[in-house]
């Protein structure tokens, strides 16, 4: 499953650093937050969601936060490694409604 | 760990022709879904569907296409008449509970080609 687009913003890191990825939402009512991660030839795998009556989540290695003010979310990956390199996509969902609203993605290249 | 599975993997097909895409999710879960992508664009989503019938489409989702679950394994994605703009991966989810409360796991999806 290729998530591939030309124009998909990029963010390289060094393994072992962190690693932060941004995303707008459009939609100030929704809810539930989710990320996802896309490998090439792969359907877009969960990795961690939030509900808006949370700022932050943690799972492993990965944090989620969650801006309400300004509709804003990020994925943090503590101490980044080659298998994370994936098309990161964040999705909301609305109210009344449980279809996921994909972002565009962001590519994520670690280098040794 | 269990997973949605999708056959075939790639589809090629003759514009008019009607293609089914093939999808068997989890087993304990009731909620299925597809979404599609085309080269370059976001994910969308095209339908939803529980207890044997469509809970939500999306307006991509016209009388061309249909879904059906005709056991209690598989669910399909039917396109009646491809035209050339239909070529995207189709992906199949599924949830153990509606999408807000169960988050979806998505099967690597049929990239399908409209020539």
């Amino acid at each position: 499953g290729e998530s591939v687009g030309l124009h998909l913003p990029t963010l390289s890191v060094q393994e072992g650093d962190n690693s932060i990825i941004n995303c707008a939402y459009s939609n100030s009512a929704s809810d539930y937050f989710i990320w996802y991660k896309q490998e090439s030839g792969k359907g877009p795998q969960f990795i961690i969601d939030i509900r808006s009556n949370m700022d932050k989540r943690q799972g492993q290695r990965v944090t989620v936060l969650l801006n309400k003010t300004v509709k804003h979310l990020s994925l943090q990956i503590a101490a980044t490694q080659p298998g994370d390199s994936a098309v990161y996509f964040c999705a909301e969902i609305p109210p009344g409604t449980d279809k996921l609203i994909f972002g565009t993605g962001t590519r994520l290249q670690v280098f040794p | 760990e269990p997973e949605v599975t999708q056959t075939p993997s790639h589809q090629v097909t003759q514009m008019g022709q009607e293609v089914i895409l093939r999808c068997v999710p989890i087993s304990n879960h009731l909620y299925f879904y597809w979404y599609r992508q085309i080269l370059g664009q976001k994910v969308e989503f095209l339908v939803s569907f529980y207890n044997n019938e469509i809970s939500e489409k999306s307006e991509i989702f016209d009388d061309q296409f249909s879904v059906e679950r005709p056991d209690g394994s598989n669910f399909t994605l039917k396109i009646r008449s491809t035209k050339l703009e239909d070529s995207a991966m189709y992906f199949c989810a599924s949830s153990e509970q509606d999408g807000v409360t169960s988050p979806l796991h998505f099967g690597n999806g049929t990239r399908l080609t409209v020539t």
